[in-house]
């Protein structure tokens, strides 16, 4: 159980066009998802907090304007990387959690995204 | 900002040699630990956890220790085996369903 999905596995796209990542709970509902950054030989950076049904929470430093959070259902949240810039290429994770009394979240295969 | 640790990098062992990742956390306020391992290209996948109230937990061939003294958690395994190679982290969280805050890795490399 509590597996959770990511399409795409990897995206090259051009700079200034916009990319979706889209993140899926298979067995689980998940009221709460996170979506994390990851640069190479880095640890993971929480970006924001996607809560269904409301806005999502950004971390300091990043910009809700340009990583769209949306959280429609109980099973998919979306992240899109809006005019995308080379320093946006980067392995972008996310993780659900069930929304039991346990806190483990449970992460996905993560999306490689780059941007040329 | 308050941030998880570690104390070393990378480490390298023998095959059939127990493994130490080490893990200094900041936030006195976390009441909840776990340790995560990630392969080259993958995300990270659950490997044991730890509650406050605990200090000590195992699982298969893992153990996790937790001093809240001195804010240093340790995963250990035993007879490390070469598909143990990847990046070992520990992420602290507080409350239900809260953040997770990451350490900065430790790349486990196992010499056959």
């Amino acid at each position: 159980g509590a597996v959770v999905s990511q399409h795409p596995s990897r995206v090259i796209c051009k700079s200034g066009t916009s990319v979706k990542i889209e993140c899926r709970s298979l067995d689980f509902q998940a009221t709460t998802m996170f979506w994390y950054r990851q640069f190479p030989k880095q640890s993971l950076m929480l970006m924001a907090t996607s809560n269904e049904g409301s806005k999502a929470t950004y971390e300091q430093g990043v910009e809700k304007d340009k990583f769209l959070i949306n959280h429609a259902s109980l099973t998919l949240s979306t992240l899109t990387v809006t005019s995308a810039h080379p320093e946006d290429s980067s392995f972008y994770i996310c993780s659900a959690n069930p929304g039991t009394t346990q806190e483990t979240q449970y992460f996905g295969p993560g999306t490689r995204l780059l941007v040329l | 900002g308050e941030s998880v640790g570690l104390h070393l990098p990378t480490l390298s062992v023998q095959e059939g040699d127990n493994s130490i990742i080490n893990c200094a956390y900041s936030n006195s306020a976390s009441d909840y630990f776990i340790w995560y391992k990630q392969e080259s290209g993958k995300g990270p996948q659950f490997i044991i956890d730890i509650r406050s109230n605990m200090d000590k937990r195992q699982g298969q061939r893992v153990t996790v220790l937790l001093n809240k003294t001195v804010k240093h958690l340790s995963l250990q395994i035993a007879a490390t085996q070469p598909g143990d190679s990847a990046v070992y982290f520990c992420a602290e969280t507080w409350g239900q369903g809260g953040k997770l805050i990451f350490g900065q890795g430790t790349e486990l490399s196992v010499k056959p």
